[in-house]
């Protein structure tokens, strides 16, 4: 099975810098899936690791620490529409099925 | 591409009616996934479809609920009877192959059983 943990809110404020954490434990791995939902929308895709290191996309970044079962999501330069709900997944060893965490929800104050 | 697409957007009936659900995935994507959202569980994989052939329907609470693919761009979610405790938003996503590929969401269903 898979179980994700992540913590439920976090506040933080605008311009500042965030990261999210998410710890797994599975029984198969192939590869560590960030989303983000806005309240009443539909999860959009953030990053994606599959091996250990730093991913770079513009004011977001992920880290994968396979070994450790750990990732995270960093934010900089916050705005207050990156307040949503951030969402860790496992993908299977198959690579056909997702596992959600039960995501971060991230409030920016001005 | 219009991305992926479902109906209704919101649903409300009483316990004991049946609800179908509906989802059009994008265009050229091998692989859809039903998901169920409440504030208690998060996001929960129901059951996904390669090439319209059910393959893991292990997350399916029980038998009032059934999926079909019929075709490669149609797919439904039936609850029969429903109950209030299937109260929640209902995603379908799709992706173009298993590994590494995103799996992209529709805007959901809001159900809300009386």
């Amino acid at each position: 099975g898979q179980n994700i943990d992540q913590p439920t809110e976090m506040t933080a404020t605008e311009g500042a810098i965030v990261q999210i954490n998410c710890t797994y434990q599975t029984s198969g791995f192939n590869g560590l899936f960030w989303y983000q939902q806005h309240a009443g929308e539909a999860p959009t895709f953030l990053s994606y690791n599959v091996l250990d290191g730093l991913e770079e996309k513009g004011r977001f970044s992920s880290f994968l620490s396979r070994s450790k079962g750990y990732s995270y999501l960093l934010l900089k330069e916050l705005q207050m529409k990156d307040s949503a709900s951030y969402l860790c997944a496992t993908m299977n060893n198959a690579g056909n099925m997702l596992t959600f965490g039960g995501g971060t929800r991230l409030m920016v104050k001005p | 591409d219009a991305g992926v697409i479902q109906s209704p957007r919101h649903e409300v009936t009483e316990m004991g009616q049946e609800v179908t659900l509906r989802c059009k995935p994008i265009s050229g994507h091998d692989y859809l996934f039903w998901y169920r959202q409440t504030m208690m569980r998060g996001l929960e994989l129901l059951i996904y479809f390669n090439n319209n052939v059910p393959i893991d329907d292990s997350g399916m609470p029980e038998d009032r609920f059934s999926a079909k693919m019929p075709n490669a761009s149609f797919s439904t979610l039936k609850i029969q009877p429903s109950e209030p405790r299937d109260s929640a938003v209902y995603f379908c996503a799709s992706s173009l192959a298993e590994g590494q590929e995103t799996q992209y969401f529709g805007p959901g269903t809001r159900l809300l059983v009386l």
